[in-house]
C-alpha cells in the first residue's frame, strides 16, 4: 500500500504570497490532518477533515485553511504568508476512530523570504 | 492548559546501551497516548499507541510504559542501534477530540 504522499516537497515563496499544499492520504484512509512544525514550537496541529467536512481546527489564523475532496484528497492553502510560516507542513491519514494510527507524509518545507 | 512536557530535551549515548525517555502531561481526559520517532527530515513514525488501561507495550526494542494515575509515560530503548538516532515525540489524544497535543520531543543521538 502507497503511503503519504505531499507535494511539493520543497517551496519557496516570499511574503504577502499565498501557497496551496497538497495531501494523498493512504488508500482507504478518511482522515486527514495538517501539522506546522517549527523549531521553536514543535508540531501543532493545524486542522483535520473527513468526508470532506472539517471535524476539528487548531489555534491558527484564518490565513490558514484547507479542504478535502470527494477521493480524500486534502489541500492546505495560506494566503499572505508571513516569514514565521516558514516551516515543515505535515499531512497523516488515518481511518475513522479517533485511536487509530496516524501515518504521516514526508512533509512539505516552506521557506518565506 | 493541555500540555505535554518531555525529558530529557537531548540526549546522547553509546551503541549498545538503553536508555529511557519521559513524557509528563496535563491533557485531560485523557485517550491515549503516542510515541512517535521522527528521524531528520521526515514525518514522524508511529512506535506504540497506549489507551488508559495499558501501561506497557511493546514494539521491538522499544518499549512504553504508561501511568495515568501520574500522569506519566517512558519510552525504553534497548541496545540501542546508529539508526535510533532521531527525535522522539509523546502525543496525547483527548477524549471525544481528535486533536494531538505533542510535546517538543527528545533529540536522542547514538554514537558508535
Amino acid at each position: 500500500k502507497a503511503g503519504v504522499t505531499q507535494t511539493p516537497r520543497y517551496l519557496i515563496k516570499t511574503r504577502g504570497q499565498q501557497v496551496t499544499l497538497s495531501c494523498s492520504p493512504i488508500s482507504g484512509h478518511r482522515s486527514v490532518s495538517w501539522y506546522q512544525q517549527t523549531p521553536g514550537q514543535g508540531l501543532q496541529f493545524l486542522f483535520e477533515y473527513f468526508s470532506e467536512t472539517q471535524r476539528n481546527k487548531g489555534n491558527f489564523p484564518g490565513r490558514f485553511s484547507g479542504r478535502q475532496f470527494s477521493n480524500s484528497r486534502s489541500e492546505m492553502n495560506v494566503s499572505t504568508l508571513e516569514l514565521g510560516d516558514s516551516a515543515l507542513y505535515l499531512c497523516a491519514s488515518s481511518s475513522s476512530p479517533p485511536t487509530d494510527t496516524q501515518y504521516f507524509g514526508p512533509g512539505t518545507r516552506l521557506t518565506v523570504l | 492548559k493541555n500540555q505535554v512536557e518531555q525529558s530529557p530535551q537531548s540526549l546522547i549515548i553509546l551503541e549498545g546501551k538503553n536508555c529511557t525517555l519521559q513524557c509528563n502531561y496535563t491533557v485531560s481526559p485523557f485517550s491515549n497516548l503516542r510515541w512517535y520517532k521522527q528521524d531528520t527530515g521526515r514525518g514522524p513514525v508511529s512506535l506504540t499507541i497506549m489507551t488508559f488501561s495499558e501501561n506497557t507495550k511493546s514494539n521491538g526494542r522499544y518499549t512504553a510504559t504508561l501511568d495515568a494515575d501520574t500522569k506519566q509515560s517512558s519510552l525504553h530503548i534497548t541496545a540501542s542501534q546508529l539508526s535510533d538516532s532521531a527525535s522522539y515525540i509523546c502525543v496525547v489524544q483527548r477524549t471525544g477530540r481528535r486533536a494531538l497535543t505533542f510535546g517538543s520531543g527528545t533529540r536522542l543521538q547514538v554514537q558508535p
